[in-house]
């Protein structure tokens, strides 16, 4: 059965604090992995995408990596700011249909405090 | 930030009511989508389209109703709520390689807020 799972589910950390999510899915055939952030009552907004070639993947405080071999990913947030308060979805497209399907995490709920 | 938006965001109605939310989108995408997200829970897929005069049914099993007469347009009906159709409703659409993106990459609009008392 294809899955996400991400952990942690929630998590609280200090403004200027690195933080590392992690998902790890049994999608397959895997075809690219993405992370999304969500705000509360917002629709999802891609922050990064990778294929099954890429390792790493950065965009700003952002870094994601891809492990495709232990089907492993973590989404690595550097000098957190308010604004990273989020949930944040790990989501995995299979090449098996021409649709692309994806499969979606239930996300980690990140608070950042002052 | 994606060209794809929804009405209303927020809408409480009462059971039995009929009731139509909208999804447009302005990037000439082909694909586009609904999903269903409750609390806490990942997106479902409930409808998705390939194309004008193309609607499937998604994963998760629901009584709404889809139609794609033009591409921009994807609107959602419910014929008649009930208090189990509360939930949020987000719509996305995805080209691939109309627009220079690749992975076929969908966009999300900022959802719809159903509340059906």
């Amino acid at each position: 059965k294809n899955q996400v799972e991400q952990s942690p589910q929630s998590l609280i950390i200090l403004e200027g604090k690195n933080c590392t999510l992690q998902c790890n899915y049994t999608v397959s055939p895997f075809s690219n992995l993405r992370w999304y952030k969500q705000d509360t009552g917002r629709g999802p907004v891609s922050l990064t995408i990778m294929t099954f070639s890429e390792n790493t993947k950065s965009n700003g405080r952002y870094t994601a990596t891809l492990d495709a071999d232990t089907k492993q990913s973590s989404l690595h947030i550097t000098a957190s700011q308010l604004s990273d308060s989020a949930s944040y979805i790990c989501v995995v497209s299979d090449r098996g249909s021409t649709l692309g399907r994806l499969y979606f995490g239930r996300g980690t709920q990140l608070t950042v405090w002052p | 930030e994606a060209d794809i938006y929804q009405t209303p965001r927020y809408l409480v109605i009462g059971t039995g009511k009929k009731i139509t939310l909208e999804c447009s989108q302005t990037m000439g995408h082909d694909k586009m989508y609904w999903y269903q997200q409750d609390p806490g829970m990942e997106l479902h897929l409930i409808h998705y389209s390939y194309g004008v005069n193309s609607t499937e049914k998604g994963d998760l099993s629901s009584e709404s109703t889809v139609s794609r007469i033009r591409t921009e347009h994807f609107p959602l009906t419910l014929e008649s709520a009930r208090p189990s159709h509360t939930s949020q409703y987000l719509c996305a659409s995805s080209g691939i390689m109309t627009s220079g993106y690749k992975y076929n990459e969908q966009f999300f609009g900022p959802g719809t807020r159903l509340t059906v008392l």
